[in-house]
């Protein structure tokens, strides 16, 4: 299965530290997606890094990626309360049953 | 665009009783996928279209379950009949793009199914 796995499955840090999530999968991919969900609310798409980058960035948010260890990581700088949520790595191939696979998700929780 | 657009947002009902959610995607998205979350099983995928056909239904736990698309801006996903174990958040999401896993994923907002 292509399917991500999240690690940690659950972090808690300070306001203001940064928060480093990593995500590893099994099989070659053409994209890794990047998603948060807040509590009682759908999944909402943060990034999503090609097979043929190792680096991206959006805000305060940097993801990485490293096809030859099938890793990814998501690293949120200076952390806000906000931030609290659940965080999901997906992955997805080519071809044209390649749904992506969701992994089953990293709590933040952010202190104030 | 107002985004992927579900209904209802709760629902309760009765074992037995039929239920049905809805989703209206996002306009120009050829993909429309139907997600289950559960704490125990996380989500699952449970079917996908594609221009409005079905394209993979091994996600759909059981014959109780079907979903339709008559049109590119609506789709629902019925269960009949409803058992507590169906209790679950139902995601609709809708996705541009040549493949399914080829673009992000917008999702509403889910209806939260409880079955008593």
């Amino acid at each position: 299965s292509q399917q991500g796995e999240e690690d940690p499955q659950a972090l808690s840090i300070q306001e203001g530290e940064n928060a480093t999530m990593n995500c590893s999968y099994k099989t070659s991919i053409n994209n890794l997606q990047w998603y948060r969900q807040n509590s009682g609310r759908g999944l909402v798409h943060l990034i999503l890094i090609r097979s043929n980058e190792r680096e991206k960035h959006s805000g305060r948010l940097r993801v990485t990626l490293d096809t030859s260890k099938k890793s990814s990581s998501l690293l949120i700088t200076a952390s806000r309360a906000a931030d609290t949520a659940s965080y999901f790595c997906a992955t997805g191939a080519s071809g044209a049953n390649s749904k992506l696979t969701f992994g089953k998700g990293i709590t933040l929780s952010v202190r104030p | 665009d107002a985004g992927v657009i579900q209904s209802p947002r709760h629902e309760v009902t009765e074992m037995g009783q039929e239920v049905t959610l809805r989703c209206k995607p996002i306009s120009g998205h050829d993909y429309l996928f139907w997600y289950r979350q559960t704490m125990m099983r996380g989500l699952e995928l449970l079917i996908y279209f594609n221009n409005n056909v079905p394209i993979d239904d091994s996600g759909m736990p059981e014959d109780r379950f079907s979903a339709k698309m008559p049109n590119a801006s609506f789709s629902t996903l019925k269960i009949q009949p409803s058992e507590p174990r169906d209790s679950a958040v139902y995601f609709c999401a809708s996705s541009p793009g040549a493949f399914p896993g080829s673009y992000g994923y917008t999702f509403g907002s889910g209806t939260r199914l409880t079955v008593v």
